[in-house]
């Protein structure tokens, strides 16, 4: 079955520490997104790639960092300059195309990261 | 920049009853979209309904049916015949019309718990 795969389901970082969340699609789409979402805020974007080897800033993108090597990987590294990183972050992916189905996103399961 | 406001954090309705949630947006765009995801308990992110900006009818699939008022900037959510697994968090989402992208905006959710 095609989607997007996120990896970890949990995890847990002592401050200062870097940590990379997973993101897998064996989709074919052309673009990725990583969405941060904290009780009571919604879903705030992070990062976005359109294609491979270019990627985006998003509205919150200080103290995070990712790359785009492979069209179906889209990996994001929580640094030590994030100064509140405890939340659940959701990778999606979307078509890339101008066509019909071009503003759907879809979604994994997301990763559920807790600073001790 | 656009915004998306939810102004009903939590709702309950009765089995088989109907129940509609508000969202209204704030954009100075023309061709843009709409979108109604939503997040179960598993925290899987579900796209409900999509709507664009240019077609004046209302987007309906199944139960699942919206009240798109351009002028007003108002895009409201009706669930018929309201069940048990229709209980969620409900997240309204604005997408400009743009490239290869396709970034949201979201509101901050509106928690709907289906009772018996």
């Amino acid at each position: 079955d095609g989607g997007i795969t996120q990896s970890p389901k949990y995890l847990f970082r002592k401050e200062g520490q870097n940590v990379t969340l997973s993101c897998e699609q064996n989709l074919n789409h052309d673009a990725m997104y990583w969405y941060r979402q904290d009780p009571g805020q919604g879903l705030r974007l992070i990062y976005y790639s359109q294609i491979v080897n270019d990627f985006q800033k998003g509205d919150i993108a200080e103290g995070y960092s990712v790359s785009r090597e492979k069209k179906e990987s889209f990996p994001l590294t929580v640094t030590s300059a994030q100064k509140n990183p405890t939340a659940f972050y959701l990778c999606a992916s979307s078509i890339g195309a101008v066509s019909s189905g071009a503003n759907v996103l879809t979604f994994g399961a997301g990763s559920r990261l807790t600073v001790l | 920049a656009q915004t998306v406001t939810q102004s009903q954090p939590e709702m309950s309705v009765q089995e088989a009853e109907t129940v509609t949630l508000s969202c209204t947006y704030d954009t100075s765009e023309n061709n843009y979209y709409l979108f109604w995801y939503k997040q179960p308990p598993s925290r899987q992110m579900i796209l409900v309904i999509r709507q664009e900006a240019y077609k004046q009818q209302n987007a309906t699939e199944n139960r699942f049916s919206v009240n798109f008022q351009k002028a007003a900037k108002s895009f409201s959510l009706k669930i018929s015949d309201s069940q048990l697994g229709d209980t969620a968090m409900y997240f309204c989402a604005f997408m400009k019309h743009t490239g290869t992208a396709s970034k949201l905006t979201f509101g901050t959710g509106t928690r709907l718990q289906v009772t018996l």
